[in-house]
């Protein structure tokens, strides 16, 4: 069955610290992996895509990685703000059609305190 | 500015009524989605769309219906509410041109609450 599974499933850090939120997945075929934040009462919006060939992209202070092989993505947030609390959503795609099937993960809930 | 938008934000109402929750794009996406969003789930396609006359079911099943008579109108129908239909509906839409290929932009979302 093919699943997304995230942890942690929350997390509470202080205002400028780093935190880094874990993504693994059973979807084969393997297309692309996207991750989401979604504040609270918002829809989500994406902060990086990646596919089968790059292990790492950037956007501002969020870095996501992503191993292949293992199944394996991570979100590293850098020098967190009160502005990143949210949720942050991991979506893998799979080549099996030409929809590009999307399986969501349940999402890190992330709680930045001043 | 392109951008997707839902209305109502919110909305309650009592068992047995009739709703439509709107959903517009500017964006001129072929693509179009619903999904259904409870707290601390992921979310749930029940509604696709390829373009104008074209729906398709997703993987939850829904009593929900929609239609797609303009490539940037895909509204959502509940003909009978229940209180199992309270959830947040989240519209979203997508084209397949370039490098964005299928990154979805999604709307607000529409909190609905039947009583």
């Amino acid at each position: 069955k093919n699943q997304v599974e995230q942890s942690p499933q929350s997390l509470i850090i202080l205002e400028g610290k780093n935190c880094t939120l874990q993504c693994n997945y059973t979807v084969s075929p393997f297309s692309n992996l996207r991750w989401y934040k979604q504040d609270t009462g918002r829809g989500p919006v994406s902060l990086t895509i990646m596919t089968f060939s790059e292990n790492t992209k950037s956007n501002g202070r969020y870095t996501a990685t992503l191993d292949a092989d293992t199944k394996q993505s991570s979100l590293h947030i850098t020098a967190s703000q009160l502005s990143d609390s949210a949720s942050y959503i991991c979506v893998v795609s799979d080549r099996g059609s030409t929809l590009g099937r999307l399986y969501f993960g349940r999402g890190t809930q992330l709680t930045v305190w001043p | 500015e392109a951008d997707i938008y839902q209305t109502p934000r919110y909305l309650v109402i009592g068992t047995g009524k009739k709703i439509t929750l709107e959903c517009s794009q500017t964006m001129g996406h072929d693509k179009m989605y619903w999904y259904q969003q409870d707290p601390g789930m992921e979310l749930h396609l029940i509604h696709y769309s390829y373009g104008v006359n074209s729906t398709e079911k997703g993987d939850l099943s829904s009593e929900s219906t929609v239609s797609r008579i303009r490539t940037e109108h895909f509204p959502l129908t509940l003909e009978s509410a229940r209180p199992s239909h309270t959830s947040q509906y989240l519209c979203a839409s997508s084209d397949n041109r370039g490098s964005g290929a299928n990154v979805l932009t999604f709307g607000a979302g529409s909190r609905l609450t039947v009583l």
